[in-house]
This record gives C-alpha cells, sequence and structure tokens, in this order.
C-alpha cells in the first residue's frame, strides 16, 4: 500500500535551514506528484507547493516562494522540502502527501508530519 | 486567493446521530471542493473530492454535496470512529486553500 514516511522531529535556531524527508513505497515515486503543506496550531492548513519527481517540475504558493524549496531523489524515492531563513512562524507541522492524479490537485496519502520547532 | 470558510468550528453530537459541516468558497469553484479527515496519532485521510465523489475505501454514510461557493459534507449514522477535525479543501485554483476545520467531538 501506499506509504509516506518522514523524517523526525527537528528543533532548529533562527535564521538557519532545515531539509525535511519524505520517503515514499508502495507505488511509482516518480508518476505522482508529491505536495507539501504546513499546519501550525488553530491555523488550520496552508498548501506550500509541489514537485513532480519524474522531471523535477515544481509549482510553489507565492506565499512560500524563496522559503521553501522542493527536491526529489527519484534514486531513493524521497522528497525533499528544505526551509530557510527559520523564524518562529516556520514553527509546524510539515506533511508530504500524494497528489491524486488527473490533475485533480488533492492529497489521497499522507505522511505523518514532521516537527519543525524554532527556537533559540 | 480564494478564502474557504468551514462552519462550524466544534461540533459535539453522539453515535448514530446525522450531522453536517459547511464550507463557504469567497468565489465560485465550481464543483471542486475535497473534504479530509484528520485524527490523532493517523494519517490525513481523503474522503470526497469534486464535490461529491467518494474516495475509494470512504464509507457511504459519508456524502458530499454544493457546487459554486457553498459545499456540505453530510455523515449519517455517525460511527465512534468518525470523530475528529475535518477540512475542506478547494482544488479548483492556485493556490489551493483549506478551511479552518472543523472539531467533531463526542457529546
Amino acid at each position: 500500500q501506499v506509504q509516506l514516511q518522514q523524517s523526525g522531529a527537528e528543533l532548529v535556531k533562527p535564521g538557519s535551514s532545515v531539509k525535511i524527508s519524505c520517503k515514499a513505497s508502495g507505488y511509482t515515486f516518480t508518476s505522482y506528484d508529491m505536495h507539501w503543506i504546513k499546519q501550525q496550531p488553530g491555523n488550520g492548513l496552508e498548501w506550500i507547493g509541489w514537485i513532480y519527481p519524474g522531471n523535477g517540475n515544481t509549482k510553489y504558493n507565492q506565499k512560500f516562494n524563496g522559503k521553501a524549496t522542493l527536491t526529489a531523489d527519484k534514486s531513493s524515492s524521497t522528497a525533499y522540502m528544505q526551509l530557510s531563513s527559520l523564524t518562529s512562524e516556520d514553527s509546524a507541522v510539515y506533511f508530504c502527501a500524494r497528489e491524486f492524479g488527473g490533475y485533480l490537485y488533492v492529497m489521497d496519502a499522507w505522511g505523518q508530519g514532521a516537527s519543525v520547532t524554532v527556537s533559540s | 486567493d480564494v478564502q474557504m470558510t468551514q462552519s462550524p468550528s466544534n461540533l459535539a453530537a453522539s453515535p448514530g446521530e446525522s450531522v453536517s459541516i459547511n464550507c463557504k468558497a469567497s468565489k465560485s469553484i465550481s464543483k471542486y471542493l475535497a473534504w479530509y479527515q484528520q485524527k490523532p496519532g493517523k494519517a490525513n485521510k481523503l474522503l470526497i473530492y469534486s464535490g461529491s465523489t467518494l474516495q475509494s475505501g470512504t464509507p457511504s454514510r459519508f456524502s458530499g454535496s454544493g457546487s459554486g461557493t457553498d459545499f456540505t459534507l453530510t455523515i449519517r449514522n455517525l460511527e465512534p470512529e468518525d470523530f475528529g477535525l475535518y477540512y475542506c479543501q478547494q482544488h479548483n485554483e492556485y493556490p489551493y486553500t483549506f478551511g479552518a476545520g472543523t472539531k467533531l467531538e463526542l457529546k
């Protein structure tokens, strides 16, 4: 079955960067977009962007331009999101989620979430 | 960006009852509205997309309706496993946006 296994919780300092991973299994990694979503307590969910691992194409929410960088490693079926110039506003749980397909832009399988805490 | 307004924020019900959760878009999104369930310790689950299409594995007690700006998720004959958080998401245009969530609690 489709599984998305995310990396563990991170405690990072303001101004630094962090890279979160999402290892996919149970399907052809290169055939489906991978979305990334941010969740802050009380703030609901925010779509960050997607990457198509087949060719590396990306699409970002303008709000996250310059903040998030999405990459994918086909050899290990792993998607990555790097967050840079971290502030307290970046403290959140970040999810990877597989695109359902057919250009529907809904997410049919989710990772368990990776918590990022930005604190000095 | 399309703003998604979910109501109510909190909802208390008992097993066997029926409940409805509403989602209103700030502009027309045609039929392109999805519903997700979030529960602690479990992966988020896609329930419904394109307004009313049940995702494979979603029990038939769940139904979605609406188009344009107003959508509803209805859960009939609540089961204990249905309690949790529910989010709507518009998948009509970039950037895809979510509602703030509805917490369905046991009464």
